[in-house]
């Protein structure tokens, strides 16, 4: 069973880089059966899709955010990480990294808050 | 992409039968996905490819999907079974993903 594990700071200034790492144990990210994906949930509210990345490198974003976002994958420490560049605080939300099967998120990671904010 | 549209809310007395609706065009030629989130959790799979329980899911929870509306069904419904409840589909035209808006089921 895979386990995922997210990282980094919970507070970005406005107007900056939020950067986050989701860390994969219990099986290779090279997998040719996963993608990895970042999810969002700003307080009170829904999920929202921001990406995914296949272990190869090609990548999907949310049309919304795609002028915003990079999700890059480093299969040498089976991780993949998500920038959001120009943050506000509309960006605050719970960061959720997830492996993408066939269409379906069936493992997630804990959650982390991102909270912007001077 | 697809539009994926919930109730916001569902309330039901326990015992009874709840019904969570995701509207979509079409959306029965996909593959709906279904999850469960409490308070402070992540979300967990519930119900994949329309109608099938990952392990460990109980028999409560099932799924149907046809013409313009998956429906998730929860069935002799427990206290336990309050929480946010979220469709999601893949478009394999665009590999973008889509959740519907979230249902918050209340056991009254």
């Amino acid at each position: 069973q895979k386990q995922l594990q997210e990282s980094g700071p919970g507070l970005v200034k406005p107007s900056e880089t939020l950067s986050l790492t989701c860390t994969v144990s219990g099986g290779s990210i090279s997998s040719s059966s996963y993608y990895w994906g970042w999810i969002r949930q700003p307080p009170g509210k829904g999920l929202e899709w921001i990406g995914s990345i296949y272990y190869s490198g090609s990548t999907y974003y949310n049309p919304s955010l795609k002028s915003r976002v990079t999700i890059s994958v480093d299969t040498s420490k089976n991780q993949f990480s998500l920038t959001l560049s120009s943050v506000t605080g509309a960006d605050t939300a719970v960061y959720y990294c997830a492996s993408l099967f066939s269409g379906h998120y069936r493992y997630w990671g804990p959650g982390t808050l991102v909270t912007v904010s001077s | 992409s697809s539009v994926l549209t919930q109730p916001p809310s569902v309330s039901v007395a326990p015992g009874k039968t709840a019904r969570i609706t995701c509207g979509g065009n079409n959306i029965g030629s996909k593959s709906v996905h279904w999850y469960q989130q409490k308070p402070g959790q992540a979300p967990v799979l519930l119900i994949s490819y329309d109608s099938d329980r990952p392990s460990g899911i109980p028999e409560r929870f099932s799924g149907s999907n046809s013409g313009n509306t998956a429906t998730l069904t929860i069935s002799r419904v427990e206290a336990g079974d309050e929480a946010d409840y979220y469709c999601q589909v893949w478009d394999n035209i665009s590999d973008h993903v889509v959740f519907g808006g979230g249902t918050k089921l209340t056991v009254l």
